[in-house]
């Protein structure tokens, strides 16, 4: 079966760095997806790496190794309204998007 | 600019009752549409998704139903709710090519009680 993992909850200080991880097992790949979501509200557009490697923008990065079926996404100088689930999703070989749970992300002062 | 609505943001609706979630796009043309519900500590799942007017493919056989009217409107039915409905569901666009990302509506909360 088709299986993305990342951690349920994490904790990080403000002003720190912090990294969220994302396994997966899928049927093909076609690239990775990373969006931010707020508590009741939509899912947003963080990155996409189709290719292995780093991809940055701004104080987020996002890291792909396709042959570890890894990612992570890295997050810097971390503010308070980074407080949020991020969501990892792979895109498989029939171009359908296989969702992870999402890593809750508490910003304490 | 693209623009998604989906309304309304909160319903709740006795079991048995029926529904009807809309979404509309705005400033795109021939895009691809979804319906996702997303469950407490789980992931997005896929309920249905539309490569033109007519065209729906569901993922998930449930009580639920899609309709595509017109090439910007995408509606979610069901002609009688379960307590499993219960859920936050979203509407999504994208452009029709293969992987592109996602643009999202704000959701809407359903309590089915």
């Amino acid at each position: 079966g088709q299986n993305i993992d990342q951690p349920t909850e994490m904790t990080a200080t403000e002003g720190a760095i912090v990294q969220i991880n994302c396994t997966y097992q899928t049927s093909g790949f076609n690239g990775l997806f990373w969006y931010q979501q707020h508590a009741g509200e939509a899912p947003t557009f963080l990155s996409y790496n189709v290719l292995d490697g780093l991809e940055e923008k701004g104080r987020f990065s996002s890291f792909l190794s396709r042959s570890k079926g890894y990612s992570y996404l890295l997050l810097k100088e971390l503010q308070m309204k980074d407080s949020a689930s991020y969501l990892c999703a792979v895109m498989d070989s029939n171009y359908q998007l296989i969702w992870g749970a999402g890593t809750k992300l508490i910003i304490k002062p | 600019s693209q623009t998604i609505h989906q309304w309304p943001a909160t319903l709740v609706q006795p079991v048995g009752s029926p529904l009807s979630l809309e979404c509309t796009v705005e400033g795109t043309s021939n895009p691809n549409l979804y319906w996702y519900r997303q469950a407490a500590g789980r992931g997005l799942q896929l309920l249905f998704y539309s490569v033109g007017i007519g065209q729906i493919s569901s993922e998930v056989p449930q009580n639920l139903s899609a309709s595509r009217p017109q090439d910007r409107q995408f509606i979610l039915s069901s002609k009688k709710l379960l307590l499993s409905d219960s859920g936050f569901y979203l509407c999504a666009w994208s452009v029709l090519s293969g992987n592109e990302k996602l643009f999202f509506g704000s959701g809407t909360q359903l309590s089915v009680l």
